[in-house]
């Protein structure tokens, strides 16, 4: 069965400092991965895709797959006070998406 | 507008009562979703469906029913409520499987059975 692992638990960052956080699994022939982001009592949305090793951007977050070691990055660049949330990766699994924890991040002024 | 709405948004039931958590989805997807959402066990999977009048275990099903009587309503049924199944429900739909499809969630239902 698929395992998604998160780190760090939380993070705080200044406004405008980079945020980097990292998800590993388990299935070395996964080929979807996503990050979601959940404000406080609030859903879940998508904030990128990503299907093959390397990068992919959407607006000011970064994913960064690397599948040898088992890792799936996300990098958010210049992180405004209304980016503090929690980041979900979910990775494909045996029935749908399988989630980590999450990582809590608080971006301070 | 909402593409995937939940109701109720919170609700307070007691143990060994019925709870019926409804979600609607006007984003014509064929799969439809429930999750619940806990500290420490993060989302996790209960049931879905990928046509109407269909549903599927999900990893933890033990405790709850689901209904999918059209495309675009899928209800998750607590025949009889625990303690332990206080959580945020989360409802979603896709267009296509979950592990390949994008997945787009409404905002949740709080439950808390007392």
């Amino acid at each position: 069965q698929q395992k998604v692992q998160q780190s760090p638990e939380s993070l705080t960052v200044s406004e405008g400092a980079m945020a980097s956080l990292n998800c590993t699994f388990s299935d070395r022939s996964s080929d979807n991965f996503r990050w979601y982001r959940q404000h406080s009592g609030k859903g879940l949305e998508v904030l990128v895709s990503i299907f093959s090793d390397g990068e992919k951007e959407e607006g000011s977050f970064t994913a960064h797959l690397n599948r040898a070691s088992l890792h799936v990055f996300l990098h958010i660049r210049e992180p405004q006070p209304s980016d503090s949330a929690l980041y979900l990766c979910a990775v494909p699994g045996a029935q749908g998406l399988t989630f980590g924890l999450g990582t809590r991040v608080s971006v301070f002024p | 507008e909402a593409a995937v709405t939940q109701s109720p948004r919170s609700k307070v039931a007691v143990t060994g009562g019925k709870v019926t958590l409804s979600c609607h989805q006007t984003n014509n997807h064929d799969y439809m979703y429930w999750y619940r959402q806990d500290t420490g066990h993060g989302l996790r999977l209960i049931h879905y469906s990928y046509v109407a009048d269909s549903t599927e275990k999900g990893d933890i099903p033990d405790g709850y029913k689901a209904s999918r009587p059209s495309q675009e309503n899928f209800s998750l049924i607590l025949e009889l409520a625990s303690l332990s199944q206080t959580a945020v429900y989360f409802c979603a739909s896709s267009e296509s499987g979950g592990d390949t499809g994008q997945l787009y969630f409404g905002e949740g239902s709080k439950l808390t059975v007392l």
